[in-house]
């Protein structure tokens, strides 16, 4: 696709749950960060892919938090035993290695438990 | 950690430029200055980013001061579309670096 692909839209699910959140990133883009933004707050980082490495974690709030990508693409954020605080924008970018080059947001997903 | 400080509101007239501060007054030679926006319920757009020269684009213009302790984004005629978050964020050069939002300048376009 022609940007940042991130899915789904929106997700409610039940407190206690684990969820699953899926970005596409630009096609040949190495770098990818996810970001979330709580109802009316600003953009938080969470962590930051170089490849399939993640050389910066250090946003993640909690260990029920974890972020995995694979092939140098796609990336799962998955957020176990799901808290009613997790309620969220999950905004994910990416962009190429070239330096000062900017990012690229998807659309992020609404996470919100219930 | 943002690094930059910017005011949290400001209004403008549709038509008219919108000139929006940022200071950064600990920038260091290899950081870079950005700004980002963001629409209401969208994601984050890039507006532009410069280094120490003023940069300008089919969005906005970037003016950096001498010391590069300050910029200012101007939008030149301001649409009510541009109303908006605006970010001002400092990076180094390599891509190897998160982007830190601040809270950002909330700008207000009014007809």
């Amino acid at each position: 696709g022609a940007g940042v692909s991130q899915s789904p839209s929106n997700k409610v699910t039940e407190k206690g749950k684990d969820v699953e959140l899926r970005c596409d990133p630009i096609s040949g883009h190495t770098a990818l960060y996810w970001y979330r933004q709580s109802l009316g707050q600003g953009l938080e980082f969470l962590i930051y892919f170089q490849g399939n490495s993640a050389p910066d974690k250090s946003g993640l709030p909690s260990d029920r938090f974890s972020a995995e990508r694979t092939g140098g693409s796609v990336s799962t954020l998955t957020i176990q035993r799901t808290q009613q605080e997790d309620s969220a924008v999950y905004l994910c970018a990416s962009s190429s290695r070239t330096e000062n080059t900017e990012a690229f947001f998807g659309q992020g997903t609404r996470l919100t438990v219930v | 950690d943002a690094k930059t400080t910017q005011p949290p509101s400001m209004d403008c007239a549709e038509g008219r430029a919108a000139n929006l501060p940022c200071n950064h007054s600990t920038i260091s030679g290899n950081e870079y200055v950005y700004w980002y926006r963001q629409i209401h319920s969208q994601g984050p757009q890039y507006i532009i980013h410069g280094l120490k020269n003023n940069e300008t684009n089919e969005m906005a213009s970037l003016i950096i001061t001498e010391d590069r302790k300050s910029s200012t984004l101007i939008l030149p005629h301001a649409t009510l579309r541009d109303t908006a978050v605006y970010y001002c964020i400092v990076r180094p050069r390599s891509n190897d670096y998160k982007l830190s939002f601040g809270a950002g300048t909330t700008v207000t376009v009014r007809a």
